[in-house]
């Protein structure tokens, strides 16, 4: 099975502008879950969808959104980058079963905000 | 929520020599995972191990779900372990969120 792919790999921006990261899960699976990673923050969850649902946000302001399509892929949005958006954005899919839930992380997009 | 903590934070080991990461929360999961993250940010999954112990290769981890804590042991480091390591407990009962831990750095010297 292809594994998870996130695109693009690298982003460069500028503050104020907006960008669209893209994840395909591993097929099969119907959740896909969004992390931000940043030195100072560490590993922090932005938001979890399953069958087009999102079913959890983490504590990010409102220009952070995502969707899933029927196909299970997932976009997140970041609309007026701040400086603060620099970070690794990783995008995990599962496979549920119950209380079995085991993440697969894709390579993840780097975004620098100029 | 549920607190992950993760010790050591940093570990320098002579190539050759074992080690023991300890990750403790803070309440009761359903999930477990050890990951490793690689130089260019890649999260590999090592171990999903919600309790019991599994083992691949020179790897091994055990979870004692009912004393909140898992253990990752490298036996026989290489150079090639270096990199963060990572505990991620959940989602829990009502939510569909991991939490990850803040990470063990190793580096294996040559």
């Amino acid at each position: 099975k292809a594994g998870v792919t996130q695109t693009p790999r690298y982003l460069i921006k500028t503050r104020g502008q907006q960008v669209t990261l893209s994840c395909s899960p591993i097929s099969g699976h119907r959740s896909v879950s969004w992390y931000q990673q940043t030195p100072g923050q560490g590993l922090q969850f932005l938001f979890e969808y399953f069958s087009e649902t999102q079913r959890n946000k983490g504590n990010f302001p409102g220009r952070f959104s995502g969707r899933q399509f029927s196909n299970s892929r997932s976009e997140m949005n970041v609309s007026t980058l701040e400086l603060g958006d620099s970070a690794l954005y990783l995008c995990a899919s599962s496979f549920i079963r119950g209380t079995y839930n085991e993440q697969f992380f894709g390579p993840g997009t780097r975004l620098t905000v100029l | 929520g549920i607190q992950v903590e993760q010790s050591p934070p940093d570990l320098i080991l002579q190539e050759g020599a074992n080690s023991t990461l300890r990750c403790n929360f803070s309440d009761s999961v359903n999930n477990l995972q050890w990951f490793h993250q690689n130089p260019w940010g890649q999260l590999i999954n090592l171990f999903y191990i919600p309790s019991g112990t599994k083992q691949n290769g020179r790897l091994s981890a055990t979870t004692v779900a009912t004393e909140r804590y898992s253990l990752l042991y490298i036996s026989s480091s290489q150079t090639t372990d270096s990199g963060v390591y990572f505990c991620a407990v959940g989602p829990t009962s009502g939510t569909y969120k991991y939490i990850f831990g803040t990470g063990t750095r190793l580096k294996v010297l040559a």
